[in-house]
């Protein structure tokens, strides 16, 4: 079966520095990976995708993220944190065309 | 444009209580999903549709039904509500094709069962 394991609850790190978001993966097959964000009383919002090309996936507000096929982890990225970037992370794994399966979350702090 | 609304943002039952959570999508998606979220176990999804007439279950169905009479809307029902059905609950909806899997989410809707 499909799924995702973000092996960290939370991530801190001071404004300025680079930030990394763990995700690892198992899947059969090709992997479709992607990373959602969820602010504070919000819903999620897509961050990026991966599905094939490039191991190196930019998105939204200036995030990447890597794809490492021998280490079936696709960890989030940011050269230089905001405090604005304090929230919930979602790695999530395409289950099948019709679903998406999410990890359970690390939250970022970002402290200035 | 709203995108994805869900009605209503907060709602206390008694337990044995039914009620249905409502949502509507103005962007012609094909797909929609409706997901609980739990503190440590990320979101679940309960029940999904991949058009109008049409559901499956999701991870964790039990205890819900959901219904897709319009392409727009899908309702998720619990008709005796118990504790463990508190969460807050998130609505998703995405296109097909190149779009699909990138969902675009509600606000969510807490629920609590007394």
């Amino acid at each position: 079966a499909q799924s995702v394991a973000q092996p960290e609850d939370q991530v801190n790190v001071a404004e300025g520095n680079p930030l990394t978001v763990k995700c690892t993966y198992s899947v059969s097959g090709n992997p479709y990976l992607f990373w959602y964000v969820q602010y504070p009383n919000r819903g999620l919002q897509f961050l990026l995708k991966y599905i094939t090309g490039d191991n190196l996936v930019k998105g939204s507000y200036g995030f990447e993220a890597e794809f490492n096929k021998s280490q079936t982890s696709f960890h989030l990225k940011k050269p230089s944190a905001l405090v604005s970037d304090s929230a919930l992370y979602f790695c999530a794994v395409r289950h099948n065309t019709d679903k998406l399966i999410f990890g359970t979350g690390t939250r970022l702090q970002v402290f200035p | 444009n709203a995108g994805v609304t869900q009605t209503p943002k907060f709602r206390v039952l008694k337990t044995g209580q039914s009620m249905t959570l409502l949502c509507a999508q103005d962007m012609n998606h094909e797909y929609m999903y409706w997901y609980r979220q739990d503190p440590g176990m990320g979101l679940r999804l309960i029940h999904y549709s991949v058009g109008e007439g049409t559901t499956a279950k999701g991870e964790v169905p039990d205890g819900y039904n959901v219904s897709r009479l319009k392409k727009q809307n899908f309702l998720l029902g619990l008709e005796s509500a118990a504790p463990s059905q508190t969460s807050v609950y998130f609505c998703a909806s995405s296109s097909q094709g190149t779009g699909a899997n990138v969902l675009t989410f509600g606000a969510g809707s807490r629920l609590t069962v007394l």
